[in-house]
């Protein structure tokens, strides 16, 4: 059972709010993984880290930073928000080249 | 680029019914194939990994196989039961443990 957290679950906010989406792990996994869902749509990597202070840009281009600061730790930040923001972001973390373990997701709603 | 397409897109089958999912994938260079799960607006469940080196993996009534050389792969599920409904995400794990992700089928097993 993988231990990796999301917060908030879901978020309403206006447009223009800074926001920063939570995730952390307990496994001690270098590398983590932002995904980008649209509903009924692809999973899309936005950023991913191999490690502190290890940050780079996925394949789907994103307004959204990222940080790692921590090993546990991989929050990302959107400065201002608008409403094509409104999506599902989901983050993983993986032990090397192995599978990827999810955590539950954070559904963004920008009004 | 990798591409990985899921057929079909949906499928809607009653309860008891043995099936397959297929997944094909366009560059057969890959480290692994993971199987998800995903449930409505949920994070992904993780239900099987196939290495490369594998041709198949079983965990209860799920079992996947894997031809690297011919870029598919396929999960059979035996004796579905309406707790099976949810969408199933096959993704190819390339060089740097990226994962690229189908479009998913979505199951629906009528009791």
């Amino acid at each position: 059972e993988a231990d990796i957290y999301q917060t908030p679950r879901y978020l309403v906010i206006g447009t223009g709010k800074k926001i920063t989406l939570e995730c952390s792990q307990t496994m001690g996994h270098d590398k983590m993984y932002w995904y980008q869902q649209d509903p009924g749509m692809e999973l899309h990597l936005i950023h991913y880290s191999y490690g502190v202070n290890s940050t780079e840009k996925g394949d789907l281009s994103s307004e959204s930073t990222v940080s790692r600061i921590r090993t546990e730790h991989f929050p990302l930040t959107l400065e201002s928000a608008r409403p094509s923001h409104t999506s599902q972001y989901l983050c993983a973390s993986s032990p090397q080249e192995y599978e990827q373990y999810f955590g539950p997701g954070t559904r963004l709603t920008v009004t | 680029k990798q591409e990985v397409t899921q057929i079909p897109a949906a499928l809607s089958v009653p309860e008891g019914e043995n099936l397959v999912l297929n997944c094909s994938f366009t560059d057969s260079a890959i480290y692994n194939l993971q199987w998800f799960r995903q449930d409505p607006g949920k994070g992904l469940t993780s239900l099987l990994l196939i290495q490369s080196s594998q041709r198949e993996q079983t965990s209860g009534r799920l079992n996947a196989s894997l031809d690297k050389s011919s870029g598919r792969s396929t999960l059979y599920i035996a004796a579905s039961q309406p707790g099976d409904s949810a969408t199933y995400l096959c993704a190819v794990h390339n060089a740097g443990n990226m994962l690229t992700f189908g479009g998913g089928t979505r199951l629906m097993v009528k009791p």
